[in-house]
């Protein structure tokens, strides 16, 4: 187990939807990362917020969107959902200069 | 553009048969190189860091090392239960030596027979 939790971790919704995963860090971890994985392209980093606050952007779609709350937890919002967006999204949180450790992913299905 | 190729794609060994894993890299100043471990449908698991150029780490069966432009996971004697993707991801140093995001490569995907 490595203290990161991911919820829900499975989820099939309809293509036009919007749906938002969770992910709760591990205890004392400031930054949370989220990534996508899918069959043909491997880990695509999303994005990054540290204390709060945004620290990078990767490959993310104007329609997703995240935040990160005051007791660190995160959350990423995925609106306008298309067939395409079906992945494995993962969270993973570090603490400083420190290696991520990553959940157990939510399995995102869109019908 | 920061950049992980991982070789081969797929690897398949019988029991007992030792093998590498080739992680090639290009990162505009390496803060860390990272290993990881993720079997089908879970998350990725942490395995070793390295930091610099000589460096190596050892776990069991597997032994990281680095040098300036790859890093290679030498599996000694597999077992069935090794079988796993096997991922590289590199982060690198960003103004103020804040840490970066991680690049993860394609991975390898192992297969060890009995």
């Amino acid at each position: 187990d490595s203290g990161v939790t991911q919820t829900p971790k499975h989820l099939i919704t309809a293509t036009g939807q919007r749906v938002t995963l969770r992910c709760s860090p591990r205890s004392g971890d400031l930054s949370v990362y989220w990534y996508q994985q899918s069959l043909d392209q491997g880990l695509q980093f999303l994005i990054q917020y540290y204390n709060g606050e945004e620290r990078a952007k990767g490959n993310i779609l104007e329609r997703f969107s995240a935040q990160q709350f005051p007791d660190l937890h995160s959350e990423l919002n995925l609106s306008s959902l298309e067939l395409g967006d079906s992945a494995l999204y993962f969270c993973a949180s570090s603490a400083l200069n420190t290696e991520a450790f990553f959940g157990q992913g939510t399995r995102l299905t869109v019908v | 553009e920061d950049q992980v190729t991982q070789s081969p794609e797929a690897l398949r060994l019988q029991e007992g048969e030792s093998s590498s894993l080739n992680c090639s890299y290009t990162v505009s100043g390496l803060r860390g190189l990272f290993w990881y471990r993720q079997d089908p449908g879970k998350g990725p698991e942490f395995l070793f860091t390295l930091y610099s150029a000589g460096e190596e780490k050892e776990k069991e069966r597997l032994k990281a090392t680095l040098t300036k432009k790859e890093s290679f996971l030498h599996i000694t004697a597999p077992k069935p239960e090794d079988s796993a993707t096997y991922l590289c991801a590199v982060q690198a140093l960003r103004y103020g030596g804040s840490q970066g995001n991680l690049i993860f490569g394609k991975g390898t995907k192992l297969s060890v027979k009995p």
